[in-house]
């Protein structure tokens, strides 16, 4: 169980055009879904946190014109980065959180496969 | 700002030999998370530490988890090659509400030599 998928699993696009990326929980309805972002060499950096029916929260530094998230129901967010350029080739992981109820609840998050962005 | 920072950055073993990965972090915290990750993949889960002497043990692999001193370890038992990976451990900070945002650490490239 706990399976997230992605898709596409790594595209190349020409600069100046967007790139949409699907997350999908397969078998849980996950309310929140978190977008991470990982560089060649270097750890995972958060970039937004996506709730279900409401607008994502993107932390400081990230571009929320330029990387849309929608989370539109349980078992799905996209990620679309838009007007893309070489400096935006990247890593792109995807989670999901299956919210058990309760503030101190014991959350696990369930990590994609990635998404390889290339843009020429 | 929460850091999280491991130690080493980079690790080369010979198969066999034992070492210790370590896992600094900067806030209050009670769960952190160990996760593998091989070149071009995702992360897969290790361990999930919830709280203080926490320790969890697969095979080759133990994790530990010090809240007072925000310290975990991450131990290899006589290293074998399939253990070379990137190894990360993240922490989810207490009282960040509902979201359970994760705070990577550095990351730990594990190198095991025949």
């Amino acid at each position: 169980g706990a399976v997230v998928s992605q898709h596409p699993s790594w595209v190349i696009c020409k600069s100046g055009t967007s790139v949409k990326i699907e997350c999908r929980s397969l078998d849980f309805q996950a309310t929140t879904m978190f977008w991470y972002r990982q560089f060649p060499k270097q750890s995972l950096m958060l970039m937004a946190t996506s709730n279900e029916g409401s607008k994502a929260t993107y932390e400081q530094g990230v571009e929320k014109d330029k990387f849309l998230i929608n989370h539109a129901s349980l078992t799905l967010s996209t990620l679309t980065v838009t007007s893309a350029h070489p400096e935006d080739s990247s890593f792109y992981i995807c989670s999901a959180t299956l919210l058990a109820g309760g503030f101190f609840t014991y959350n696990e998050q369930f990590f994609g496969p990635g998404t390889r962005l290339t843009v020429l | 700002e929460l850091k999280v920072e491991q130690n080493p950055l980079f690790l080369s073993m010979q198969e066999g030999k034992n070492y210790t990965i370590y896992c600094n972090y900067s806030t209050t915290s009670d769960r952190l998370y160990w996760y593998r990750q091989d070149p071009g993949k995702s992360l897969e889960s290790l361990f999930v530490l919830l709280s203080n002497g926490a320790v969890k043990q697969e095979g080759r692999l133990m994790a530990s988890l010090d809240t007072k001193a925000r310290l975990s370890t991450l131990h290899i038992t006589a290293a074998v090659h399939d253990l070379s990976a990137t190894y990360f451990c993240a922490v989810d900070p207490l009282y960040s509400g509902a979201t359970n945002k994760l705070i990577f650490g550095t990351g730990t490239l594990l190198a095991v030599q025949p």
